[in-house]
């Protein structure tokens, strides 16, 4: 069976500060591993994915294979980064597992 | 660009009433999903579909019905509600592709009392 676990349901940082959200999964196989991000009043929309190795809005994520981790970084936190932050793991299935998610707040 | 589509986006039911919750997309997407999401548990599969006339079970399917009689439709039925269906439903497609993204509706958030 696949997980995904976020150990942190809040995340408070100041503007300006780096900001890490954790995520740990369980997966037999090779996954493929996602950021998702919920702002206020809009829909859930794809953040970013390991695949395409990409950098959106400032954020990455590494997948550490050894750790079974894929944590979301931005060394300088904004405002508008405030937001509801899901990690979604998918397998050979193609169903896709959500963590709880991490309510991550920027303090001016 | 409509997206993906989900009607109605508030409802109200009582125990024992049934109900559709509407899904459609325009993007020509193989493969559509329901899921609902609680506090503290995140979102979780109830059903899938990988293509018309094809529908499969997620992680919480029990109290749901679905059908995929078109590509463009995946219309999630409650046949009895219960208060333990008190929650935010997202409809979700995507292409079919390995690794394609999610492309998420704008919920219904279904209260049963």
């Amino acid at each position: 069976a696949q997980r995904v676990t976020q150990p942190e349901k809040l995340l408070s940082v100041f503007k300006g500060a780096p900001v890490e959200l954790k995520c740990n999964y369980s997966y037999s196989g090779s996954p493929e591993l996602f950021w998702y991000v919920q702002y206020s009043r809009q829909r859930l929309q794809l953040l970013l994915r390991h695949i395409s190795r990409e950098s959106i809005k400032g954020f990455t994520a590494d997948l550490n294979k050894g750790e079974t981790s894929f944590h979301l970084k931005k060394p300088f936190a904004q405002e508008e980064d405030s937001a509801m932050y899901y990690c979604a793991l998918t397998g050979s299935a193609r169903q896709l597992t959500f963590g709880s998610g991490t309510q991550l707040t920027v303090l001016p | 660009n409509a997206g993906v589509t989900q009607t109605p986006k508030f409802q109200v039911l009582k125990t024992g009433q049934s109900m559709t919750l509407q899904c459609a997309q325009d993007m020509n997407h193989e493969y559509m999903s329901w899921y609902r999401q609680d506090p503290g548990m995140g979102l979780r599969l109830i059903h899938y579909s990988v293509g018309a006339g094809i529908t499969d079970q997620g992680e919480v399917p029990n109290g749901y019905n679905v059908s995929r009689s078109t590509t463009e439709d995946f219309p999630l039925r409650l046949l009895s509600a219960a208060p333990s269906q008190t929650s935010v439903y997202f409809c979700a497609s995507s292409s079919g592709q390995a690794y394609s993204p999610l492309h998420f509706g704008n919920g219904t958030r279904l209260t049963v009392t």
